[in-house]
């Protein structure tokens, strides 16, 4: 069964900087999709990104990026120029190809945003 | 907003009762999964229907049931309710059952049994 990691489970940063939030996953399987959901105190649960494993090219939506290393089975989310409302539990989330079409989630990283 | 609506926002019940939960997916979405987010388990699968029809099971206790209506909403009833079924429950939908969809989610309902 494919495991999901989330090695932070708090991470802060200034208003305005770069940070980096961490995840690595566990597989057998060469096509797979990966995301990133953030989930803010309203506790929705919101799309940031989407990879496609057989990519190279890493997924970009703004201010959000992502470094996707297959062979290391590690996809991190970038957040440039950090804003207040970035401030979230973010979420790293693998779906299989095979089976059933679930997602599965890491434990989750809490960031908090200085202003 | 992600047009996936989820009633009740909140529920709070008592042991030993059941209780269902409404999901409405989005508009041309056939799929729609559940799932529930607890402090000691995390996010997990529970269960996922396409087009009328079960397509996958997760880690859905017995006394859990779903299904999902010609109209494409779906209920997921839980029933012989304990303390630790206290969670926030959410529904996700997709366009088909494929890989390829994205997942998009309601704004859960937060079940709390007494």
């Amino acid at each position: 069964a494919q495991t999901v990691t989330q090695s932070q489970p708090e991470m802060s940063v200034q208003e305005a900087e770069t940070v980096t939030l961490s995840c690595t996953y566990d597989t057998s399987e060469s096509d797979y999709y990966l995301f990133w959901y953030k989930q803010p105190p309203s506790r929705q649960m919101i799309l940031v990104i989407r990879q496609e494993a057989y990519k190279q090219q890493n997924a970009t939506e703004n201010r959000f990026s992502v470094n996707f290393q297959k062979a290391a089975k590690s996809f991190s989310l970038k957040i440039s120029d950090s804003q207040l409302g970035d401030a979230a539990m973010y979420f790293c989330a693998y779906n299989s190809p095979q089976g059933a079409q679930k997602l599965v989630f890491g434990q989750g990283t809490r960031l908090t945003i200085n202003p | 907003d992600s047009g996936v609506t989820q009633t009740p926002k909140h529920l709070i019940t008592a042991t030993g009762q059941r209780v269902t939960l409404r999901c409405s997916p989005r508009s041309g979405d056939l799929s729609v999964y559940w799932y529930q987010q607890s402090l000691d388990q995390g996010l997990q699968f529970l269960i996922q229907y396409y087009n009328g029809e079960e397509r996958a099971k997760g880690n859905i206790l017995e006394r859990f049931s779903a299904q999902q209506f010609p109209d494409l909403h779906s209920e997921l009833n839980l029933s012989s309710l304990e303390l630790g079924d206290s969670a926030l429950y959410f529904c996700a939908s997709s366009v088909t059952s494929t890989d390829t969809d994205t997942q998009y989610f309601g704004p859960g309902t937060r079940l709390t049994v007494l």
